[in-house]
């Protein structure tokens, strides 16, 4: 079955500290991944794509297939980092989420 | 910049009324969904459509139909309202896959039943 697991549903760390963001995802097949965040009070938007292989906001995330996993890092989190994480698998034309992580950066 | 537009922000209705929720983007995209999002499980599709007068089922269709008769607008009827219909609904646009399947969304639809 195809599945995305967020196992975290709060992740709550001082400004300046290190984030990671778990996702392991169930897929037959080659996957493609996304980050998406919903800053408070706005709409879901794409944080970044795996296939794009790029730094968004300091945020990177790395496909392993080894894993199954697709973690968001950033080495320094902000306190405007602060926001609902959600994971999402590409399933031929429709998306997949994982439950959501919420993070919560204090000063 | 695409522009996925939900109709109301705020709804409350009893049980058992038929309620219609608007959704239209303006980017001539060709999928559009409906999603529902709840604490703690996330977004679960509901409903989604490849073309006009096209839909298929999502995970959780039950107690909902939708309607494509345009392009740029996707409805979802909610036949009679139950409290367990209580939610955020999102609705979302995208290109065809060949084009990236990057989700736009609109802002949301807090939907209260009582």
């Amino acid at each position: 079955a195809q599945r995305v697991t967020q196992p975290e549903k709060l992740l709550s760390v001082f400004k300046g500290a290190p984030v990671e963001l778990k996702c392991n995802y169930s897929y037959s097949g080659s996957p493609e991944l996304f980050w998406y965040v919903q800053y408070s009070r706005q709409r879901l938007q794409l944080l970044l794509r795996h296939i794009s292989r790029e730094s968004i906001k300091g945020f990177t995330a790395d496909l392993n297939k080894g894993e199954t996993s697709f973690h968001l890092k950033k080495p320094f989190a902000q306190e405007e980092d602060s926001a609902m994480y959600y994971c999402a698998l590409r399933s031929t034309d429709k998306l997949i989420f994982g439950t959501g992580t919420r993070l919560q950066v204090f000063p | 910049d695409v522009k996925v537009t939900q109709s109301s922000r705020y709804l409350v209705k009893r049980t058992g009324e038929k309620v219609f929720l608007e959704c239209v983007q303006d980017m001539d995209h060709e999928n559009m969904f409906w999603y529902r999002q709840d604490p703690g499980l996330g977004l679960r599709l509901i409903y989604f459509s490849y073309d006009v007068k096209m839909k298929e089922k999502g995970d959780i269709p039950e107690g909902y139909s939708v309607s494509r008769e345009k392009k740029e607008r996707f409805s979802l009827i909610l036949e009679s309202a139950s409290t367990n219909q209580t939610s955020m609904y999102l609705c979302a646009s995208s290109r065809s896959p060949g084009q990236g399947a990057n989700l736009f969304f609109g802002s949301g639809t807090q939907l209260s039943v009582l």
